[in-house]
């Protein structure tokens, strides 16, 4: 069984500019999760996905983040205008339901 | 809104000793998560307690939720250098749909 899928796994961008990430679960998995993690902390949940539809994003800040999933399969993360703190690593994680996660490897974003 | 402490924060421990890590919630827990992570890669499931007073092996490491759930203890027996990386607990929010997750324990074994 594949397991969840992430790229790039390493960008470098400057600040002010825009940054994408795409994410595909492993299949059957309704949920999605997108999480941040800052070095020496935990992750951070951004944005949960039931489907296609969104279960919880009150951490997400939806002044420059924005995510979709459409036809509840994979998924895109988007940071427009990216900041100094957004450096981090942002994980996908999906799930049957609720319960255990299977996470991807995640994505090194540093911003300049 | 619901906490997950870790204790100790870092460790560091010579290979075959046993060592504990701690995760205590500021409210009950409905499904407590441990998870394992090596620098650089996602989180790699470990276990999962719901019951209070639930106790899960795996290998050499036991995990277990206190009777009143809202604490619970991962144990390593004879620790390799296979067991190094960063420990982290998760849960499912009180009341919520909101999945948290505890700061870290980084594991060191020294061979």
């Amino acid at each position: 069984e594949a397991g969840v899928a992430q790229s790039p796994r390493y960008k470098i961008i400057e600040k002010r500019q825009s940054v994408a990430f795409w994410c595909n679960p492993i299949s059957g998995h309704a949920t999605l999760y997108w999480y941040q993690q800052i070095l020496g902390q935990g992750p951070k949940l951004l944005i949960q996905f039931q489907n296609n539809g969104v279960v919880d994003d009150s951490q997400l800040p939806k002044d420059r983040f924005s995510a979709e999933r459409l036809k509840g399969v994979d998924s895109t993360l988007k940071i427009q205008p990216a900041k100094l703190e957004d450096s981090a690593v942002y994980l996908c994680a999906s799930s049957l339901n609720r319960g255990e996660q299977y996470f991807g490897p995640g994505t090194r974003l540093t911003v300049t | 809104s619901q906490e997950l402490e870790q204790s100790p924060q870092s460790l560091i421990v010579q290979e075959g000793k046993n060592l504990t890590i701690n995760c205590t919630s500021s409210k009950t827990l409905y499904g407590l998560y441990w998870y394992k992570q090596k620098y650089g890669e996602g989180l790699i499931f470990l276990m999962m307690l719901q019951k209070g007073g639930e106790e899960k092996s795996h290998e050499k490491i036991t995990a277990k939720l206190d009777e009143k759930k809202q604490q619970s203890s991962l144990h390593i027996t004879a620790s390799q250098p296979s067991h190094a990386g960063i420990y982290l607990c998760g849960a499912d929010a009180s009341g919520t749909y909101k999945y948290i997750f505890g700061t870290g324990t980084r594991l060191k074994v020294l061979a």
